[in-house]
Formats: C-alpha cells, structure tokens, sequence
C-alpha cells in the first residue's frame, strides 16, 4: 500500500518563484492537511480539507494556497517563494479526523535562496 | 492559536531507565488526543489515540494516559532501549477544530 505519497522530496527554489507541492493517498481518507515543521516548533498546521471541495486556513496560511478536487489529492501551491518558507511540509491524512490516526507523508525537504 | 506543551524538551536516558513525559493542553472542548513517534529522517508514526477521560493506552514498553479535566496526558516508556531515541509528538484537536494541532515535542535520546 502506498499510503501518504508525498512529491518532490527536496526542492531548491528562488525568492519569487512558485511551485506546487503535491499529495496523494490511496486510503480514501476524507480528511487531509499540511504542516510545515521548523526547529524548536514543532508541527505547524497551514491548510487542511475536510472532504473534497472544502478546505480552511490552518494556523500559518500566509502565502500558500490549496484545492481539494478529489479525494485523493490535496496539492499544496507556493504562490511567491520567500526565504521564510524554508522548511520541511509534511502531509497526512486521517479517516476520521480525531478519532483515527493520521497517517503522514515522507516529507518535501524545500530550500528558498 | 491552541496552547499544546510539551515536557521537557529533551532528555538523555541510560538503557534500562524508565521514563515519562506530559503533555499538557486545553481542558474546554476536548475532543481527542494523539502521540506520534517521529524517528529521525522518517514521517511521525501514531502511538496512541485517545479520546475519553481516564483513557489509559499500552503498547509493548509504552504506555499513555490522559486526564481531560484537568488537560494533561502522560507518555511512559518502561525500559528505555536504543530504539525508543526519537521525538514524541502529542497533538489535540478540540470539538470546534478540524485539524490537529501539535506540541512541540520530546526528544529522547537513550544511551547503551
């Protein structure tokens, strides 16, 4: 099983460019979110989906935008890399949001010069 | 913005030491409580999932409990070996969020 798939793995990118980070899962989980994860900070929560269509601003939104098309895919867009968005983006996803675990990704490494 | 803590931040143990961690979070509105185990260049991995008061959880050496009045949860690792050196992650998500929010973590690391 393929579980959480996350890609790429690391990314280098300019101030000023955008790109998008993608995730799929084969669970045919309803609930899914992204996290970016710094030093010292733990787990940070940027956008999550509730179901396919639906999705809300987590805790650290700025500058990153998302869609829920399907239910399998949750692709994460950096509209304008910034230096601040260095960081490691985890996403998971969950059947039940809560009361089941989440499962998550292997991680995008994202470097931005 | 949710206030999960974590403690301590880190800690060194001998193989063998037993050992425990808190967790502490909001008492209004709880809903669940997880931990993750996160090994270094892997993805966080579920421990436990709890979602009533006095819930206690065990697997193998580790166990967990959880006490939402007062908003803490205790994470025990009996027998500390080498493989246990990694960062447990709590999370809590309350009846009006839709999403995890996680602490910060505990890392141990256990000498042979």
């Amino acid at each position: 099983n393929a579980g959480v798939t996350q890609t790429p793995k690391f990314q280098v990118l300019k101030t000023g460019q955008s790109m998008t980070l993608q995730c799929a899962q084969d669970m045919n989980h309803e609930y899914m979110s992204w996290y970016r994860q710094d030093p010292g900070m733990g787990l940070r929560l940027i956008h999550y989906s509730v179901g396919a269509g639906i999705t809300d601003q987590g805790e650290v939104p700025n500058g990153y935008n998302v869609s829920r098309s399907t239910t399998e895919d949750f692709p994460l867009r950096l509209l304008s890399a910034a230096p601040s968005q260095t960081s490691v983006y985890f996403c998971a996803s969950s059947a039940r949001q809560g009361l089941t675990e989440a499962f998550f990704g292997q991680g995008t490494r994202l470097t931005v010069v | 913005i949710l206030n999960v803590e974590q403690s301590p931040q880190s800690l060194h143990v001998q193989e063998g030491d037993s050992t425990n961690f808190t967790c502490s979070f909001p008492s209004s509105n709880f809903y669940a409580l997880h931990w993750y185990r996160w090994e270094t260049a892997k993805s966080p991995e579920a421990l436990f999932v709890m979602t009533l008061n006095g819930d206690e959880k065990k697997k193998g050496r580790i166990s967990a409990t959880l006490n939402t009045k007062e908003g803490y949860s205790y994470l025990y690792i009996k027998g500390s070996q080498p493989e246990d050196s990694a960062t447990y992650l709590c999370a809590f998500i309350g009846t009006g969020r839709r999403a995890l929010t996680f602490g910060s973590g505990t890392r141990l690391q256990v000498q042979p």
